[in-house]
């Protein structure tokens, strides 16, 4: 298995420029998650998805989007880059989400808004 | 959720215990307690949890006081591989949401 693959690696936007971050899980998980980590910070939670056709917002979900139409594929959309949005995403994917359950992780996308 | 507190940075050598303080002193009854770490600019990684027993896994034992309001983890022969920094989460079992501090950047050195 893969796991939780992420494209691209890194990224240089200008201001006010959209893009799309994509993200793939071949681990058969219904639950599928972006984060955003700023330099010298934790992870926040920006959307998360419990199954195809199902989004819900986490903690920063301002400025993006995200749909779910398959198991496999949660993409971010960004339709207004701004410099605030600096940051490295995270993809995440987990099977059933419940409390003992363990979030798998890609390997981030390094974005910089110019 | 709970919020935990950790030192910001540890130093260990290299073949020794590396031991990892948490404190989650308002964690309640139905909350884990999950590690994970991130190795320089590389995606989180799932170390061990637990809720009130001690654990133990091929990475790592984490150590959960009977009160529950305090926890560590330990590497029992920490290399240079494992700098890195580690997130101590306190996690309710009803919930999938993760949150994250800025845990403890532990460096192992040489």
């Amino acid at each position: 298995n893969a796991g939780v693959t992420q494209t691209p690696k890194f990224r240089i936007l200008k201001i006010g420029q959209s893009m799309t971050l994509q993200c793939t899980q071949d681990m058969n998980h219904n639950y599928m998650y972006w984060y955003r980590q700023d330099p010298g910070m934790g992870l926040k939670l920006i959307y998360y998805s419990v199954g195809a056709g199902i989004t819900d917002k986490g903690e920063v979900p301002n400025g993006y989007n995200v749909s779910r139409s398959t198991t496999e594929d949660f993409p971010l959309r960004l339709e207004l880059a701004a410099p605030s949005q600096t940051s490295v995403y995270f993809c995440a994917s987990s099977f059933t989400g419940g409390g003992t359950d363990t979030q798998y992780f890609g390997p981030g996308t390094r974005l910089t808004v110019l | 959720d709970a919020k935990t507190t950790q030192p910001p940075s540890m130093d260990c050598a290299e073949g020794r215990a590396a031991n990892l303080p948490c404190n989650h002193s308002t964690i309640s009854g139905n909350e884990y307690v999950y590690w994970y770490r991130q190795i320089h600019s590389q995606g989180p990684q799932y170390i061990i949890h637990g809720l009130k027993n001690n654990e133990t896994n091929e990475m790592a034992s984490l150590i959960i006081t009977e009160d529950r309001k305090s926890s560590t983890l330990i590497l029992p022969h920490a290399t240079l591989r494992d700098t890195a920094v580690y997130y101590c989460i306190v996690r309710s079992g009803a919930t999938n949401k993760l949150i994250f501090g800025t845990g403890t950047l532990l460096a192992v050195q040489p």
